[in-house]
């Protein structure tokens, strides 16, 4: 079956530590991945997108890299801060998926001073 | 002012109850989009429009109907509602661009008892 999986634990880093999150899918050809923050009780804003025909993609401490190999995306917060704290989704686009992006459930980062 | 305004952003109802949930945006999208969001579980598409005359069923429309009244409003309603439609619902527009992020809005929070 087809599934888009990310950690549903959440994952707790001190201050100034580097945060990874993981997103891995299964029989799913990709032709991109989008990541997502989500802070309680809003709504979801995008943040970085990644082709499947891309290694990595970099914006301001945010690293994004694509492994189509290993099928998987790794989303990196470098220098992380408590502001840093929310849930982080990632979003793929199936090859021919029509524009309907299909999510993962999210991974809830917390990060502590 | 909110680029995606959903209306309400919560409400309690009653098993069997017609619901409509409204959303407006003001970011000239064609594309609009249902979205529910549950504990665990990704967000899942319940309807999407590209135009006022397109209308397409998501993966979990079964109990939903939609209308886009107009290219800014696209309306969700659950005709009878019942206790697992509890859920958080989001719409989100696009642009036509195929890489294009989703703009999601703050949320309407439903619970049916």
């Amino acid at each position: 079956s087809q599934k888009i999986e990310q950690n549903s634990e959440a994952l707790n880093i001190q201050e100034g530590k580097t945060a990874t999150l993981t997103c891995n899918y299964t029989n799913y050809s990709p032709a991109y991945l989008q990541w997502y923050r989500q802070d309680p009780g809003r709504g979801p804003v995008f943040l970085l997108l990644i082709r499947e025909n891309e290694k990595e993609k970099r914006k301001e401490r945010l690293k994004v890299t694509f492994d189509t190999t290993l099928k998987q995306s790794l989303f990196h917060i470098t220098a992380s801060q408590p502001a840093d704290s929310a849930t982080y989704l990632c979003a793929l686009l199936p090859l021919g998926g029509y524009n309907k992006l299909i999510f993962g459930a999210g991974t809830r980062l917390a990060v502590h001073p | 002012d909110a680029d995606v305004t959903q209306t309400p952003r919560n409400r309690i109802t009653k098993t069997g109850k017609r619901i409509m949930l409204e959303c407006s945006q003001t970011k000239g999208h064609d594309r609009m989009y249902w979205y529910r969001q549950d504990p665990g579980l990704g967000l899942r598409l319940i309807y999407y429009s590209f135009d006022v005359k397109d209308i397409n069923k998501g993966e979990i429309s079964d109990g939903y109907s939609v209308s886009r009244q107009a290219q800014a409003k696209f309306s969700l309603s659950l005709e009878s509602a019942i206790p697992n439609q509890t859920a958080l619902y989001f719409c989100a527009t696009r642009t036509g661009r195929n890489t294009g992020e989703l703009f999601f809005g703050e949320g309407s929070r439903l619970t049916v008892l």
